[in-house]
């Protein structure tokens, strides 16, 4: 099992431009979740599915946009990337119906920087 | 809303030494989840030990161990005989133990540096 995968690893775009953060994860979990990571910070949840065909917004949702689009992968976009977006990005997956209900799991994260 | 504070941003401890990592929190809930993750260079996060909030009994995961405080919303992890590869930042983290809300709330980090 590969758990959860990013990509891409490593990103620099330039204000104004856009992509999309792929995850997916191949352990048959419902919720998957994505985080930043600043310094002095800590990760602060963006956004999270709890399951198939459902988002919701956490701490800071503002300039990201997010879709579920199968119960394997959840992607992250940046419309119109602003420098405030550099950050490590980190995806993460758990399924409160399995015996290790407590854990998430997180992918190797996403650096991104926005000049 | 739930926060968790962390309040050293950096500890440094002697190999074979034991350290102490500081975490308080807080909840109106009286049921939850609490973790610690270790974050090496590697950027990868991992799960240290997880504590329940219904349990009065301190989780024990060989050398690491916390001393849960319910009542004062404290929960510090003591890292025993101290080894190189226990360098990184530590992260502590609360959960709701509701189902189908599973986030995890962070506080900043500590990052442990282990001295030869």
């Amino acid at each position: 099992n590969a758990g959860v995968t990013q990509t891409p690893k490593f990103q620099v775009l330039k204000t104004g431009q856009s992509m999309t953060l792929q995850c997916a994860q191949d352990m048959n979990h419902n919720s998957m979740y994505w985080y930043r990571q600043d310094p002095g910070m800590g990760l602060r949840l963006i956004y999270y599915s709890a399951s198939e065909g459902t988002t919701d917004k956490g701490e800071v949702p503002n300039g990201y946009n997010v879709s579920r689009l199968n119960k394997r992968e959840f992607s992250l976009r940046l419309e119109s990337a602003a420098p405030s977006q550099t950050s490590v990005y980190f995806c993460a997956s758990s399924d409160p119906g399995s015996i290790l209900v407590y854990e998430q799991y997180f992918g190797p994260g996403t650096r991104l920087t926005v000049t | 809303a739930q926060t968790v504070t962390q309040s050293q941003p950096e500890m440094s401890v002697q190999e074979a030494e034991t350290v102490t990592l500081s975490c308080t929190y807080d909840t109106s809930e009286s049921d939850y989840y609490l973790f610690w993750y270790k974050q090496p260079p590697s950027r990868q996060m991992i799960l240290v030990i997880r504590q329940e909030a219904y349990k009065q009994q301190n989780a024990t995961e060989n050398r690491f161990s916390v001393n849960f405080q319910k009542a004062a919303k404290s929960f510090s992890l003591k890292i025993s005989d101290s080894q190189l590869g226990d360098a990184a930042m530590y992260f502590c983290a609360y959960r709701e133990s509701n189902f189908g809300n599973e986030k995890l709330t962070f506080g900043t980090g500590t990052r442990l540096t282990i001295i030869p």
